[in-house]
């Protein structure tokens, strides 16, 4: 069964940093691009970033380029999030999501259970 | 950078009745849509991608059609764990997008 366990949120000041790790088994990590997702509270889906499955290729939302950093260790089973700079608008919870089997884009299944990020002083 | 739209933002069914949800796309997005079931308090699930094809373990009651930028999930007979909200997104493109949402709730 494909298992994904996200871990890292929390509490963190305006401007501050947080990096989210994202636990996967259950599957041959190596060999799919991975998300991040998240849902600021009583809002709806945001897409964040994808990272290939080597890691060679790495997308991002506008919303977070250049401060926010995907990244996965193929060895561990572990995907990254560097979040940097952080803003009150970053508050969310924060989804792991593996790249469907089936389709040849990016679409997601399944999902972590998220944790969260609150940014707030 | 492409919107999806999604309409009604609610709609009330009755146990047993069909439900249907729009999903538009500002561009064409050809067929790589996907469709999602959120309840509270829970991940989002994946139901329906290349704008028609189950995912696995999803019952035949959900079926999706459409293609280019105009696109529909329905659901035949409303169960009660059919409740919840229903997101859209496109992968056709970088960045990839959702659509806002609709709630499907009991009438």
């Amino acid at each position: 069964e494909v298992q994904l366990l996200e871990s890292g949120g929390g509490l963190v000041q305006p401007g501050g940093s947080l990096r989210l790790s994202c636990a996967a088994s259950g599957f041959s990590f190596s060999s799919h691009a991975m998300s991040w997702v998240r849902q600021a509270p009583g809002k709806g889906l945001e897409w964040v970033s994808t990272i290939s499955s080597s890691g060679g290729s790495t997308y991002y939302a506008d919303s977070v380029k250049g401060r926010f950093t995907i990244s996965r260790d193929n060895s561990k089973n572990t995907l990254l999030l560097q979040m940097n700079s952080l803003r009150a608008e970053d508050t969310a919870v924060y989804y792991c999501a593996k790249k469907a089997i089936g389709p040849a884009g990016t679409c997601f299944d399944p999902w972590g259970q998220g944790t969260l990020v609150t940014v707030s002083s | 950078e492409i919107v999806m739209t999604q309409s009604p933002a609610t709609l009330s069914v009755s146990p047993g009745e069909r439900a249907t949800l729009s999903c538009r796309a500002s561009q064409s997005v050809s067929s790589n849509l996907a469709w999602y079931q959120q309840k509270p308090g829970q991940a989002p699930r994946l139901l329906i991608y290349g704008a028609s094809t189950r995912a696995t373990g999803i019952p035949a009651r959900f079926s999706g059609s459409g293609s280019g930028t105009e696109f529909t999930l329905t659901i035949s007979s409303l169960q009660s764990e059919d409740f919840a909200v229903y997101y859209c997104q496109q992968y056709n493109n970088w960045p990839l997008a959702f659509g806002q949402g609709t709630k499907v709730e009991i009438k």
